[in-house]
């Protein structure tokens, strides 16, 4: 098993571009998130999905969209890079609700110019 | 206030050293405790879970007192290979999961 696996590891964006940041997991889970880490300020949850075709907004949504049209996809799109969007994005995913072990994928570096 | 309180330290103690780590939360209503361990720009990897009997895996002792609303964890005999960021998690409702900043520990030969 991968597990959790990102793409990209490293980006770089100018303001008012837009990405998307892919996580894929192998493990069949249903539940999955995303968090971005700023230094001093711990991870925070961007949105979350409790199963395919249904998400939900976490502590910091804006200026982002996710979608899960499959068990194993979530990808993360910033609509237009600002740069305070530059931190460090993790994508997780459990085996049911976050009440379980989150498994974490490997991170992706975002630096918006 | 944050919902999840950690020192950030960092701590610094030697080898073979006991260092304890606390973290408080503000949500009484909270269900479910964690302790994750970050690596220098790693990923978060479950250390381990707390329960209100307080649990001990090998050298580690992660307590709950649920009256106070706090959380520690013990390291015993630490090694230079406990030096990371120890992240204090905490869930209200289940679906989503509160971090704490993190306790920075540093384990000198």
């Amino acid at each position: 098993n991968a597990g959790v696996t990102q793409t990209p590891k490293f980006q770089v964006l100018k303001t008012g571009q837009s990405m998307t940041l892919q996580c894929a997991q192998d493990m069949n889970h249903e539940y999955m998130s995303w968090y971005r880490q700023d230094p001093g300020m711990g991870l925070r949850l961007i949105h979350y999905s409790v199963g395919a075709g249904i998400t939900d907004q976490g502590e910091v949504p804006n200026g982002y969209n996710v979608s899960r049209s499959t068990t194993e996809d979530f990808p993360l799109r910033l609509l237009s890079a600002a740069p305070s969007q530059t931190s460090v994005y993790f994508c997780a995913s459990s085996y049911s609700t976050g009440a379980h072990e989150q498994f974490f994928g490997p991170g992706t570096r975002l630096t918006v110019l | 206030r944050k919902e999840v309180e950690q020192d950030p330290g960092p701590f610094n103690v030697p080898e073979g050293a006991t260092v304890a780590f606390n973290c408080t939360y503000s949500n009484s209503a909270s269900q479910s405790f964690f302790w994750y361990r970050q690596d220098c720009r790693k990923e978060p990897k479950l250390l381990m879970s707390v329960y209100s009997s307080g649990n001990e895996d090998g050298r580690f002792t992660a307590q709950l007192n649920r009256a106070s609303q706090y959380i520690s964890l013990l390291i015993r005999d630490s090694k230079l290979s406990d030096s990371a960021t120890y992240l204090c998690v905490v869930s209200n409702s289940g679906y989503a999961l509160n971090f704490g900043k993190g306790t920075s520990l540093l384990v000198t030969p």
